[in-house]
């Protein structure tokens, strides 16, 4: 079994709609969650962060976490054009290495 | 501007030959990491280094070596050991590699293709 699983999809989805992006991991251990967005053909860079279980909102994004299930998830709402990408679900422990897990990413296409 | 720089874009390698991949940063971070990017299996990371002079294998790293002789740099070399190099590689650099939110920031990638 992997540490991460994520459905790397493709997803379409029409402009405006909310958009559910999902993890599972396996490690307990795991305390924080990145979410990173991905270009074609560019480096990933970090969309938001959260520590542990609970909410975290950034404009039309908002980070979910619950631990008892061991479910990441990435909502977008009013998704537009430009947030067409990949995203990577990456957790990681607190230990002494900054090593992220990636998931394999879900390729998102918002159809204008 | 602070960044990750990678070059080349791409690069193209023939049967039993050595390239190395350049990666510099200006972030002034003291870790930094390789990772290779396959269609359908994510982020795999090939090397890591948390100080100049020191580092450690990933989870990939056969068939690659790393040096890191000043803090800004890390090359990495694909050998002729690397029998399945076309994937695209990713730089990454952080503060450190302690725990915490302590995120990795990425470069924009090198695309090395065998001929």
């Amino acid at each position: 079994q992997k540490e991460v699983e994520q459905d790397p999809g493709p997803l379409s989805v029409p402009e405006g709609a909310i958009v559910s992006l999902n993890c599972t991991y396996s490690n307990s251990a795991f305390q924080y969650f990145m979410w990173y967005r991905q270009y074609s053909r560019k480096g990933p860079e970090l969309l938001m962060y959260t520590y542990s279980s609970g909410n975290k909102e950034d404009g039309r994004f908002t980070a979910q976490v619950d631990k008892s299930s061991k479910y990441i998830s990435l909502f977008i709402r009013d998704s537009q054009p430009s947030d067409s990408a990949t995203y990577l679900c990456a957790p990681k422990s607190g230990g002494a290495t900054n090593k992220l897990i990636f998931g394999t990413g879900t390729l998102l296409a918002v159809q204008p | 501007d602070g960044g990750i720089t990678q070059s080349p874009k791409y690069l193209f390698r023939k049967e039993g030959q050595n390239v190395t991949l350049s990666c510099e940063q200006n972030l002034n971070h003291d870790a930094m990491y390789w990772y290779r990017q396959d269609p359908g299996q994510g982020l795999r990371l090939i090397y890591y280094s948390q100080i100049v002079n020191d580092f450690q294998k990933g989870d990939i790293a056969e068939g690659y070596s790393v040096s890191r002789e000043k803090k800004e740099s890390f090359p990495l070399t694909v050998t002729s050991a690397q029998k399945n190099p076309t994937a695209f590689y990713l730089c990454a650099s952080s503060r450190s590699t302690a725990g915490g939110w302590e995120t990795q920031y990425f470069g924009p990638g090198t695309r090395l293709l065998v001929l």
